[in-house]
């Protein structure tokens, strides 16, 4: 049972334009969510969070929405750049940052 | 470099033998995890340790075992090794509480023969 889900498993997007990356969850009791960036040969990298209390957490680039009621969360790029080809992992929690529950990522290629 | 360390990077073995991975924490993390993640999945919760005792545990099979010593690093045990266990094993350490999110190794990459 797949209770995160990137439905996308690839996206390309051209140099300076934005990249949203979009994650479904199924446990109503998820209430923390992350971003994790994946280059090859190295682990996850923390990116971006966000609580269940907001719908929305920028970080200079970064921004990630959360619409509760579709159960939906996106990652927005802003401009996107080179450097942002990884693959994106979203995941979630119930009560703590501990136990994530990770998609199966989205390879994201920016191109020139 | 997230400051977690994981040894050793690659391992090829057998089916039927037993091996071990090692971890480090970030300096100042109590709680170690470790993840695996097979061909085109996402990263699974095997285990969680907070100061050396077991925390949490998710979908780890009975051959499998881990633990965290008392300098705080942790091993995990995979025995009776089966080809579908080849995978990518990560292990991540974080400070619990406050919803600090957890910084990860750079795995060992396991390959069953």
């Amino acid at each position: 049972d797949q209770q995160v889900k990137q439905n996308s498993p690839s996206l390309s997007v051209q140099e300076g334009r934005i990249s949203i990356l979009n994650c479904d969850y199924t446990n109503s009791m998820f209430d923390y969510f992350l971003w994790y960036k994946k280059y090859p040969a190295e682990g996850p990298t923390f990116l971006i969070s966000i609580s269940s209390i907001k719908d929305k957490n920028e970080d200079g680039r970064f921004t990630v929405f959360l619409n509760k009621s579709a159960k939906h969360l996106s990652l927005h790029i802003v401009p996107s750049q080179p450097g942002d080809s990884a693959v994106y992992f979203c995941a979630a929690s119930a009560g703590t940052a501990s136990k994530l529950t990770f998609g199966t990522g989205t390879r994201l290629q920016v191109t020139l | 470099d997230s400051g977690v360390t994981q040894t050793p990077k690659h391992l090829i073995t057998a089916t039927g033998q037993r091996v071990t991975l090692r971890c480090s924490p970030r300096s100042g993390d109590l709680s170690v995890y470790w993840y695996q993640q097979s061909l085109d999945q996402g990263l699974q919760f095997l285990i969680q340790y907070y100061n050396g005792e077991e925390r949490a545990k998710g979908n780890i099979l009975e051959r499998f075992s881990a633990q965290q010593f008392p300098d705080l690093h942790s091993e995990l045990n995979l025995s009776s090794l089966e080809l579908g266990d080849s995978a990518l094993y990560f292990c991540a350490s974080s400070v619990v509480g406050n919803n600090s999110p957890l910084h990860f190794g750079n795995g060992t990459r396991l390959t069953v023969t």
